[in-house]
């Protein structure tokens, strides 16, 4: 089944503990972003990968990390947590785009975090 | 710096109506817009995605038009159905991004 996944699905942690969420997709997509889902925001793109090794910042790239080692994997890092943070985060992957020419998303179940 | 504005935050309608969801954003050089539904608890998904190019799509009961020129999109939702009820999100790619900029959405309850 063509999908995208985060681990962990929900998770609880404490003020600068380092964590890594997962995403990781099976469509051979080239395209992998995180967003952060919060009341009254909306969704705030956080990174995005263009492909493996291509990486750039979203609109709230502050207080996390990414990085594209391979194709399928696209793992969000929150070196020092804080309770900022605290939010509900998507990760979604897209085909391969031709310049203007973009397909849909896929997003991921979502992963909500708390840092108390 | 693009803003995307969905109005109204919620709606509350009886079955079977026709109802019209409302998506403006600011910068009209845009690449495409795509709409999503999200049910509570849930991820988003995909409903249609339109091109610059083009001005409008369709899935069975769903039509998205798009006018870029006057920076608006609608999602017209035919015969509205207890299982349409979600949150409907819209979300741009300006020109020259690679990055989308999404609204707030429209939360939609279709009453029995």
């Amino acid at each position: 089944e063509a999908q995208v996944t985060q681990n962990p699905r929900y998770l609880i942690t404490v003020t600068g503990k380092k964590l890594t969420v997962t995403c990781s997709q099976n469509m051979n997509h080239e395209y992998m972003s995180w967003y952060r889902q919060d009341p009254g925001l909306g969704l705030r793109q956080i990174y995005y990968s263009m492909n493996v090794e291509v990486t750039d910042k979203g609109d709230v790239p502050e207080g996390y990390k990414v990085s594209r080692k391979e194709k399928r994997n696209f793992p969000l890092i929150l070196e020092s947590p804080s309770p900022n943070q605290t939010s509900l985060y998507f990760c979604a992957s897209s085909p391969r785009w031709g310049g203007y020419i973009s397909y849909e998303q896929y997003f991921g179940p979502g992963t909500r975090l708390t840092v108390t | 710096k693009q803003e995307v504005t969905q109005i109204p935050a919620a709606l509350s309608v009886p079955e079977g109506e026709n109802l019209v969801l409302n998506c403006s954003f600011t910068d009209s050089a845009i690449y495409n817009l795509q709409w999503f539904r999200q049910d509570p608890g849930k991820g988003l998904t995909s409903l249609l995605l339109i091109q610059s190019s083009q001005r409008e799509q369709t899935s069975g009961r769903l039509n998205a038009s798009l006018d870029k020129s006057s920076g608006r999109s609608t999602l017209y939702i035919a015969a509205s159905q207890p299982g349409d009820s979600a949150t409907y999100l819209c979300a741009v790619r300006t020109s020259g991004t690679y990055k989308y900029i999404f609204g707030t959405g429209t939360r939609l309850k279709v009453l029995a």
